[in-house]
């Protein structure tokens, strides 16, 4: 058991759409991190949120967004997917200030 | 900005074989290091970490790494790997901004042991 969950595990969507990915931190964790891994790559930060605003963002177009909500969860969701969206989504939350992070299994994303 | 190079992308090894990862950052200043293991169809999992102190790290699982600062380097080390040891290997750096961390990875190593 991961302490993270996310979900969904697996999703397929079409060109053009618009996509939400969801993300319950470890219990006692604040702080939810988003990564982007495509295949054969290292995860790529997207973006962090802590009490409910964006902290830190890499270098992902607008079109990718988040939100966090009271209860320390958030989502990710991203407009208009291009064909290169197609990636595995991992979350992981934290504590702010300390460096722990515990990841989640991940959404697999296709995009057709 | 940091970055994490990973030189073996693909090793495939025997088991009871020796294991040495490559792992090269960029960042000069003080750093955080980490090896993440990926099982196939699981979730990253922290092998070990270096933060300060002994550069030989031990971490789970029989696996140690060795921080060389004058080399930027953090290679993974495992004396003799099982065929469970199979999974992709990502070495990783953390980057504090405004009190909060970031990870940033190197692109992984696929590893597979022949039973």
């Amino acid at each position: 058991d991961a302490g993270v969950t996310q979900s969904p595990t697996h999703l397929i969507k079409t060109r053009g759409q618009q996509v939400t990915l969801r993300c319950s931190p470890k219990s006692g964790h604040d702080t939810v991190s988003w990564y982007q891994q495509a295949l054969g790559q290292g995860p790529q930060f997207i973006f962090q949120y802590y009490e409910e605003e964006e902290r830190q963002r890499g270098n992902f177009p607008d079109r990718f967004s988040g939100h966090q909500f009271p209860n320390y969860s958030s989502e990710l969701n991203v407009n208009a997917l291009l064909l290169g969206d197609s990636a595995l989504y991992l979350c992981a939350s934290s504590l702010v200030g300390r460096d722990g992070y515990t990841f989640g299994s991940g959404t697999r994303l296709t995009v057709v | 900005a940091q970055s994490v190079s990973q030189h073996n992308h693909h090793v495939i090894l025997s088991e009871a074989a020796s294991l040495e990862l490559g792992c090269n950052y960029s960042y000069g200043g003080t750093v955080n290091l980490f090896w993440y293991v990926q099982y196939p169809g699981q979730h990253l999992q922290l092998l070990l970490k270096y933060f300060s102190g002994d550069p030989l790290v031990k971490g789970i699982k029989g696996f140690e790494a060795e921080f060389i600062k004058s080399k930027f380097s953090f290679n993974l080390r495992k004396p003799s790997v099982q065929w469970s040891d199979t999974a992709e290997y990502f070495c990783a750096v953390n980057e504090r901004t405004s009190g909060t961390y970031k990870y940033i990875f190197g692109t992984g190593t696929r590893l597979k042991v022949l039973a």
